[in-house]
């Protein structure tokens, strides 16, 4: 069964550093999402891409994020400048309809910011 | 964009028949209604999607009544491996702002 994966799994940075979240989605889907969840949360959902740029963002993805789907596989979130309350599991995930349908999720990375 | 409210928690033993009723009750036209399960540290994963009466697959039911303010997630016979939280939401192609709600934690006890 496809799936979709992300790497690395755990990533430890310092604060204002920079980190970049890889993912490699359903290789015939065609939408993209990223959501983060911090410890004990609910998902938040960040941004989605379709047709290579953004259809929809939320709040939270503000100038410090961006997402780029470097070649026909990949699709990379980028954080800016990491901040403590940034330290969250980040998930990708994938469709091949839009965003009300049927998503597939990636395992996540778990991001610390220290 | 519709919002969804389910109970918080709810408790099962193995073997059980589990029902968790969302309510959404400014659900749109064109909006389906779609269950997730989550397990710790992992990835949502979809469980279930219908749009109106009943859906059913090899690991749930899904109920919808007429007026589709509300949404059942029926899981037959549940066992501890069934101990996750459930996410309903509601949303079509335009809807790209999927709110996901605190969710339904459930404990299957032995």
């Amino acid at each position: 069964e496809p799936e979709v994966t992300q790497t690395p799994s755990h990533q430890v940075t310092q604060m204002g550093q920079e980190v970049i979240l890889r993912c490699v989605p359903i290789s015939n889907h065609l939408y993209f999402y990223w959501y983060r969840q911090i410890l004990g949360q609910k998902v938040e959902f960040l941004v989605s891409f379709y047709n290579n740029e953004i259809s929809e963002k939320s709040e939270i993805f503000d100038d410090q994020f961006s997402v780029e789907r470097p070649d026909g596989s990949n699709f990379t979130l980028k954080i800016r400048s990491t901040k403590l309350e940034d330290s969250a599991m980040y998930f990708c995930a994938s469709s091949e309809r839009g965003m009300g349908y049927e998503q597939y999720f990636g395992p996540g990375t778990r991001l610390t910011v220290t | 964009l519709a919002k969804t409210t389910q109970p918080i928690s709810m408790d099962s033993y193995e073997g059980q028949e589990v029902n968790i009723t969302c309510s959404h009750n400014n659900i749109a036209t064109n909006d389906y209604i779609t269950w997730y399960q989550q397990f710790p540290s992992q990835g949502p994963r979809f469980i279930i999607q219908g749009y109106k009466t009943k859906v059913t697959n090899e690991v749930a039911s899904l109920f919808i009544p007429a007026d589709r303010k509300s949404s059942t997630l029926s899981l037959p016979r549940v066992s501890l491996s069934d101990t996750a939280v459930y996410y309903c939401l509601v949303g079509d192609d335009s809807n790209y702002q999927l709110i996901w709600g605190a969710g339904t934690k459930l404990i299957i006890k032995p």
